[in-house]
């Protein structure tokens, strides 16, 4: 079974400028997440989409935006590109809980390590 | 306001020695907490988790125990290996399958 995927790996974009990020979930997983990881502020929740509906979302600026394809894939945006969008951005999936209560996990891609210059 | 909090940013020990990693949380609401292993240009992956309903959960040589009138979970690894060093993050939910809260990391490194 396939991992999480994202694309790309690496991204150097300037400030100003506009980014994609792209997350593949693991098969028959429909919810996805992503979160921001800076040095020395851990993982910062972005939002979660399930079945293409943003279900949650974090303490982000209104230039951080996020979508999911009707098959699960998910894509987030940031606008406007500022220094300090400088981060590795990670997506998650989890499974669909079969019965309330039932213990489950995140599993997280690999990352997107975006550089604003 | 960091609702799950690890105050030790790093964490340092020997070979075989116990590695015991630390994590405070203030949401009375979480109800299921986890501990992912992150390694350098990694995604985090999943170590072991508990419920609320618990107060102690092994798999092999990690055990996780829970506080939750202190608010307070704590990650042990028994003999610790240098494979082990990576970053530990404690995450916490209000349920399973929700959204996590993760706290800032700690860098652990086992000495050979």
């Amino acid at each position: 079974k396939a991992g999480v995927t994202q694309t790309p790996r690496y991204l150097i974009k300037t400030r100003g400028q506009q980014v994609t990020l792209s997350c593949s979930p693991i098969s028959g997983h429909r919810s996805v997440s992503w979160y921001q990881q800076t040095p020395g502020q851990g993982l910062q929740f972005l939002f979660e989409y399930f079945s293409e509906t943003q279900r949650n979302k974090g303490n982000f600026p209104g230039r951080f935006s996020g979508r999911q394809f009707s098959n699960s894939r998910s894509e987030m945006n940031v606008s406007t590109l500022e220094l300090g969008d400088s981060a590795l951005y990670l997506c998650a999936s989890s499974p669909p809980l079969q019965w309330a209560g039932e213990e489950t996990e995140a599993f997280f891609g690999q990352g997107t390590r975006l550089t604003v210059v | 306001d960091q609702q799950v909090k690890q105050n030790s940013p790093s964490l340092s020990v020997q070979e075989g020695r116990i590695s015991i990693l630390n994590c405070d949380y203030t949401n009375s609401m979480f109800d299921y907490f986890l501990w992912y292993k992150k390694y350098p240009a990694e995604g985090p992956t999943f170590l072991i988790s508990i419920s609320s309903i618990k107060d102690k959960n092994e798999d092999g040589r990690f055990t996780v125990f829970l506080n939750k009138s202190a608010k307070h979970l704590s990650l042990h690894i028994v003999p610790s290996q240098p494979g082990d060093s990576a970053v530990y993050f404690c995450a916490a939910a209000e349920t399973s399958g929700s959204r996590l809260t993760f706290g800032e990391g700690t860098q652990l490194t086992v000495n050979p």
